[in-house]
């Protein structure tokens, strides 16, 4: 069975940088799968970051960034603020379906 | 500007039906691929299926093939999803998303704000 994975948890502080992750149990991400992330807060519906691998959605900022590193899709965020705080999606597109990781709870401290 | 108004959640009993509705408005509707994805409580997201632009072609998930249909009617700009069979762990936010522009490669770019289905006895 196919399992995107993620790490469950991130704290970053104010200000800093910090780079998720998004692998495959089976294979490496290349970007022929797609990756997309969302970001999500509490009672919220997800809201569209990136898709095909680095390409911002309208209106997200430039401190978020998406790429390829090493065999994993990467979400980069810079410059984090406060309301970045919410768990964070990557989503691949593998062999005609759709698969979510399990999300990484991004906490600002 | 695109909105996307899902409706028809509640709570339903252990192997009955409902039928979800997502009313889609400010684009042009027929052009796009839909999908619906769901959300247990304290849970992630998980993709439920898609129909293609003109409805001819669905793809599902394995958790809920041959339980839940999606269907859409271009001329009303809505998407639906049949669930039937229904299990507790189908309990959940239900989202229905639009396809980026290109079908594989573009994510979802927008999403409804999602209907909460019980199944529960």
């Amino acid at each position: 069975q196919t399992v995107v994975t993620q790490e469950p948890s991130f704290s970053v502080s104010p200000g800093g940088t910090i780079t998720l992750t998004c692998g495959l149990n089976s294979d490496s991400v290349s970007a022929s799968y797609y990756p997309s992330w969302y970001q999500q807060t509490p009672g919220q519906a997800p809201r569209t970051l990136i898709y095909s691998t680095n390409t911002r959605s309208a209106g997200v900022p430039d401190r978020f960034s998406g790429s390829i590193l090493g065999n994993k899709a990467a979400l980069t965020i810079t410059g984090t603020q406060a309301d970045d705080e919410s768990d964070y999606y990557c989503m691949l597109y593998l062999r005609g379906a759709w698969v979510f990781g399990g999300g990484t709870k991004l906490t600002v401290l | 500007q695109v909105q996307l108004v899902e409706s028809g959640g509640g709570v339903v009993q252990p192997g009955k039906s409902l039928r979800l509705s997502c009313a889609a408005s400010g684009f042009t509707f027929q052009n796009y691929a839909m999908h619906w994805v769901r959300q247990a409580p304290g849970k992630g997201l998980e993709w439920v299926g898609v129909i293609v632009y003109d409805g001819s072609n669905e793809y599902y998930a394995e958790s809920v093939k041959g339980r839940f249909t999606i269907s859409r009617d271009n001329a009303k700009n809505t998407v639906y999803l049949q669930l039937n069979s229904l299990r507790v762990e189908d309990t959940a936010v239900y989202y229905c998303a639009r396809n980026g522009f290109y079908y594989d490669s573009d994510g979802f770019d927008y999403w409804g704000q999602g209907t909460l289905v019980t199944v529960s006895s």
